[in-house]
């Protein structure tokens, strides 16, 4: 299992808004900038969000990242067909004698 | 533009030896940690480790000290990630990816390589 919790499925209509939990500890997340992945079937996962709520260039501002103590959240609004896919939340840990975490994903289906 | 670029698939039997690549162009090679990252079939993203190729510093994942090697050839901007003896639960999607962030608090991966499938089978 691993160290940060994200739900394994979420669900939502084309147009609505979706709220990706990633809840860690203070070993974790809660001392430590937060990222976020987009992984579609058969490509390299891609980095959606950095340093908590910074976006890479060419990510749309659709997606926007938050922090608050030990859990971090991931908002993608007027949700997209496109957006089908895994979503992975990642940080740091200083209780691994210094190691980067993921979540274990969350299946976003766009119905 | 930062391309990683990954060796091919690979099909072992249990027992053998493998080394794979990830090789680095369009950002200067040596100074950025490259991370590698594992997912067996039908799972998540799992942490392997990073490793820095100017001075070839690693950091393992507790979970993968022991069982694979990080090296790394910055004249050839290349990092590799090996196994000396596969089993059959090493079968899966290995991606490296760089690392960025100018401290291990600020961590994330910002450009990936397009994956190297390994399966091993009797």
């Amino acid at each position: 299992h691993s160290v940060l919790t994200q739900p394994p499925s979420m669900s939502a209509a084309p147009g609505e808004t979706v709220t990706i939990s990633c809840s860690g500890s203070s070993s974790n997340i809660g001392n430590n900038d937060v990222s976020w992945y987009q992984h579609l079937p058969g490509t390299a996962p891609k980095l959606l969000i950095y340093e908590t709520y910074k976006r890479p260039f060419g990510i749309p501002d659709r997606f926007s990242g938050s922090k608050s103590g030990t859990s971090a959240t991931l908002d993608i609004t007027g949700l997209q067909t496109g957006d089908e896919a895994d979503y992975y939340c990642g940080t740091w840990d200083t209780s691994l004698n210094g190691g980067g975490v993921f979540g274990g994903g969350t299946k976003l289906t766009v119905l | 533009e930062v391309q990683l670029v990954q060796s091919g698939a690979e099909n072992k039997k249990p027992g053998e030896s493998l080394k794979i690549s990830c090789k680095g162009s369009g950002y200067g090679f040596s100074a950025y940690w490259i991370g590698w990252v594992r997912q067996m079939p039908g799972k998540g993203l799992e942490w392997m480790g990073v490793i820095y190729p100017d001075d070839s510093d690693v950091r393992y994942s507790p979970s993968f000290q022991g069982q694979v090697t990080m090296s790394a050839d910055k004249s050839i901007r290349t990092a590799y990630l090996q196994w000396s003896s596969l089993k059959a639960s090493d079968t899966a999607m290995y991606y490296c990816a760089r690392f960025g962030g100018a401290t291990f608090g600020h961590y994330h991966f910002d450009n990936w390589g397009q994956g190297t499938l390994v399966t091993v089978s009797s």
